[in-house]
């Protein structure tokens, strides 16, 4: 099936540092969503996007809804050791077959060193 | 997500052999999906469904089948479990098409 091409695949920084990740797709998308899955857990919904355009902040996580509906970034600021983990981008096509469905991208690893 | 129960959480199984994984929530939600994960691939959609009279196949949907018993459970059957089936399952539910999906915190599934 269809995968977002989300990256960098991981990601190995220093306590502190900033980091930034990013999806594209080919297609649009009406909806895009970012998780963070630790281990042993299910995904968790950190931010959703419903416009282009959009961005939106969540505590020191900050995403935005590219204004061509095909891509997306995360960054976190100051990163602390708890923010290890993986994180999957996920877009929702606009109606038809696909309605209500989601594509997930590959997933970046973080690993915070403190 | 809390409110989205998986069981069993781990299970390890032989190769033929009929396995059930089972889904629950409180969410009162009507949209109800099962994933699987392998490493370096995300997630991918197996079954998904819209309401107890709704089934539908999703990207990998083959050696599968899906039951929706009631609002709030749907469980996912491994007719004759194949070790290629080894993987992480996770079930999900949203309020409506429009709204972000929650998800349980999986079954690790193997396969000898």
């Amino acid at each position: 099936g269809q995968q977002l091409n989300q990256s960098p695949q991981s990601m190995f920084i220093q306590e502190g540092e900033d980091v930034s990740m990013n999806c594209t797709s080919s297609s649009i998308f009406n909806t895009w969503l970012w998780y963070k899955q630790d281990p042993g857990e299910g995904p968790v919904l950190l931010i959703a996007l419903y416009k282009a355009g959009e961005l939106t902040s969540n505590g020191r996580l900050t995403a935005q809804f590219g204004i061509t509906r095909k891509d997306s970034f995360l960054n976190i600021s100051a990163s602390i050791p708890s923010d290890v983990g993986i994180y999957f981008c996920a877009g929702q096509k606009p109606g038809g077959t696909s309605y209500g469905k989601l594509t997930f991208g590959q997933g970046t690893i973080l690993t915070v060193h403190p | 997500d809390a409110d989205v129960t998986q069981t069993p959480r781990n299970r390890i199984t032989k190769t033929g052999k009929r396995i059930m994984l089972e889904c629950s929530q409180t969410k009162g939600h009507d949209r109800m999906y099962w994933y699987r994960q392998d490493p370096g691939l995300g997630l991918q959609l197996i079954y998904y469904s819209f309401d107890v009279k709704d089934i539908n196949k999703g990207e990998i949907s083959d050696g599968y089948s899906v039951s929706r018993q009631a609002q709030a459970k749907f469980s996912l059957s491994l007719e004759s479990a194949i070790p290629n089936q080894t993987a992480l399952y996770f079930c999900a539910t949203s309020a409506d098409s429009n709204q972000p999906q929650h998800f349980g915190d999986g079954t690790r599934l193997s396969i000898l």
